[in-house]
């Protein structure tokens, strides 16, 4: 069965740092999302991505984070110089369609900052 | 906005009985709904999702939500719980047009054996 699969599954990183998570997302979805889940606390949304194009994003997600889809299969998060309270779990997302499909998540990636 | 609540922060049932976790919604418009389930340092799993039509969804492992309009709920049932069943679970919703998933603050099943 197709799964989204991220890796690293687990980062660490000084503050202030740059750190790009990746994410493989199910081949035929046209729809990449990232969430954030901060420890004890519920899962966030970040961004979603369409077409090259972001189609909507949380207040989380300010200038310090960015979205890639480098090539036909690889969907980026960077963040630019990260905080302490940017750790936590980073999951992926991606859907065949919009807000009516069911969205198939990755495992996560843990991002610590020191 | 959109928003979910999960009134129950935990739930403990002994192993063959019924369980329930809660959820309610808030959204503009016809709602989305889902549940997923989280098992220690794993992703999120899909359980089951209500977009139209019969208001008992059934979904994978022998679980079922009911989907409530006027009471504006969704509640994730099982008839006879497992002890695999312990884990993390997740109620979420998005609306037409949305792009994103609220999730509730998530409900953490303890079935003992």
């Amino acid at each position: 069965e197709p799964e989204v699969t991220q890796t690293p599954s687990h980062q660490v990183t000084q503050m202030g740092q740059e750190v790009i998570l990746r994410c493989v997302p199910i081949s035929n979805h046209l729809y990449f999302y990232w969430y954030r889940q901060i420890l004890g606390q519920k899962v966030e949304f970040l961004v979603s991505f369409y077409n090259n194009e972001i189609s909507e994003k949380s207040e989380i997600f300010d200038d310090q984070f960015s979205v890639e889809r480098p090539d036909g299969s690889n969907f980026t998060l960077k963040i630019r110089s990260t905080k302490l309270e940017d750790s936590a779990m980073y999951f992926c997302a991606s859907s065949e369609g919009g807000s009516e499909d069911t969205q198939y998540f990755g495992p996560g990636t843990r991002l610590t900052v020191l | 906005a959109q928003s979910v609540a999960q009134p129950e922060d935990q739930v403990n049932v002994a192993e063959g009985n019924p369980l329930t976790v809660k959820c309610t919604y808030s959204v503009s418009g016809n709602p989305y709904l889902f549940w997923y389930v989280q098992y220690p340092n794993r992703g999120l799993q899909f359980l089951l999702k209500y977009i139209t039509g019969d208001n008992l969804v059934k979904g994978s492992y022998g679980f079922e939500a009911e989907f409530n309009k006027s009471q504006t709920s969704f509640h994730l049932k099982k008839p006879s719980a497992l002890v695999s069943d312990s884990a993390l679970y997740f109620c979420a919703v998005s609306g037409l047009g949305d792009y994103k998933l609220s999730f509730g603050a998530g409900t953490t099943v303890t079935v003992r054996a």
